[in-house]
């Protein structure tokens, strides 16, 4: 069955630090994965897609197919980062129009 | 541009009544519609999802329902809540499956007491 995982409920670092927030997918076939983010009292929505390749707010993820992952990477936290994440994945143009998410993960970001 | 309306924002509702959330996009055709509750500590369950007229997939079984009247309208309903049916509820939308960003109403805390 597919599946996300986000191991980590809540991940707390300094301003500064590097952040690394972790995802792990179980898909047999191609899949399209997501961050998405959701700020204190704002609506879900998307941070970055694996298939863009691109850095938002400094932000990065790299899809790794022998490990099955999609880990979240920024190498100095902010403040303004602090927030929930949630890793998504999705099935392809063949899809039946599936979206599933992870847990979330709480990130704290402390001055 | 896009918007999506959901509504109510907060609902308290009593055990076995009913219940009718409504969900509305404006300014696409024939999106892709999906329901989602959000839990602390479980994340984001998707309850339904919808990519047509008519054509409803349910992910959980469970107390609830969903429907799709028209093109741009996703209700989720239940003929008699329980008090697990408590929580807050998300509606969602996007364009083409698999490529496209979804784009998430404001959602509805529902509590059953």
């Amino acid at each position: 069955a597919q599946r996300v995982t986000q191991p980590e409920k809540l991940l707390s670092v300094f301003k500064g630090a590097p952040v690394e927030l972790k995802c792990n997918y179980s898909y047999s076939g191609s899949p399209e994965l997501f961050w998405y983010v959701q700020y204190s009292r704002q609506r879900l929505q998307l941070l970055l897609r694996h298939i863009s390749r691109e850095s938002i707010k400094g932000f990065t993820a790299d899809l790794n197919k022998g490990e099955t992952s999609f880990h979240l990477k920024k190498p100095f936290a902010q403040e303004e980062d602090s927030a929930m994440y949630y890793c998504a994945l999705s099935f392809g143009s063949s899809n039946t129009g599936k979206l599933i998410f992870g847990q979330g993960t709480t990130l704290q970001v402390k001055p | 541009s896009q918007t999506i309306h959901q509504w109510p924002a907060t609902l308290v509702q009593p055990v076995g009544s009913p219940l009718s959330l409504e969900c509305t996009v404006e300014g696409t055709s024939n999106p892709n519609l999906y329901w989602y509750r959000q839990a602390a500590g479980r994340g984001l369950q998707l309850l339904f999802y919808s990519v047509g007229i008519g054509q409803i997939s349910s992910e959980v079984p469970q107390n609830l329902s969903a429907s799709r009247p028209q093109d741009r309208q996703f209700i989720l309903s239940s003929k008699k809540l329980l008090l697990s049916d408590s929580g807050f509820y998300l509606c969602a939308w996007s364009a083409i499956p698999g490529f496209s960003e979804a784009f998430f109403g404001q959602g509805t805390r529902l509590t059953v007491v």
